[in-house]
């Protein structure tokens, strides 16, 4: 079961290029976090969101941001990409102490 | 340092064996989940624990709080199992998921 989406599924960008990647959670989730997966390892907390306010956040640059809006939908944002930004970007939204639920992820290139 | 860590990191099986994964980690924890991640990419929720015991089909999750240990088993596994594992663990409050590096397990026919 996925309630959660996002898209684009894959990407390619050019080294300082900026990119903005998306994730619609289901109605009701008001926690979405962001994480990065380089190939091979385990997910990286990038940040969280609760309540379209920032309430977390994991050792990435301030050239990271993004935005949660009303709707549950959220936003990451990278600026001056780097070729180690490429990665499989992963958002999960929840609500209260329910488990979380994950989309399907981004994959960024970054070339 | 990671929080979590599992064992092992790569498993292989023939079809039909029983499978365990384990999982430990350092810190106090609410909830301990399991995900599922396919070679696409998406992760799928498993199970969220934070005491004893879950089963679901062929899936079994354990949990030992005052250890800090928690096991994945698959009985009679099969190639539609093969996919990497990954533990993850919640302290209190609103705190993100600190995640394992996972296992990838391979069925095989």
């Amino acid at each position: 079961e996925t309630g959660v989406t996002q898209s684009p599924t894959h990407l390619i960008k050019t080294r300082g290029q900026q990119v903005t990647l998306r994730c619609s959670s289901q109605s009701g989730h008001n926690t979405v976090s962001w994480y990065q997966q380089a190939l091979g390892q385990g997910p990286q907390f990038i940040f969280q969101y609760y309540r379209e306010e920032e309430n977390g956040r994991g050792n990435f640059p301030p050239r990271f941001s993004g935005l949660q809006f009303p709707n549950y939908s959220s936003e990451l944002n990278v600026n001056a990409l780097e070729l180690d930004d490429s990665a499989l970007y992963l958002c999960a939204s929840r609500t209260g102490n329910y488990g979380y639920t994950f989309g399907s992820g981004t994959r960024l290139t970054v070339v | 340092k990671n929080e979590v860590e599992q064992s092992p990191q790569n498993l292989t099986a023939q079809e039909g064996e029983f499978i365990t994964i384990n999982c430990s980690y350092s810190v106090g924890i609410s909830a301990l989940h399991w995900l599922q991640q396919h070679p696409g990419g998406g992760i799928v929720s498993l199970f969220m624990l934070s005491s004893g015991k879950k089963k679901h089909g062929r899936l079994i999750a354990t949990i030992n709080i005052q250890e800090k240990h928690s096991s994945l088993h698959i009985t009679a596994s099969h190639p539609r199992d093969s996919a990497v594992y990954i533990c993850a663990v919640r302290s209190a409050g609103n705190t993100p998921l600190v995640f394992g590096k996972g296992t990838r397990l391979s069925v095989i026919a």
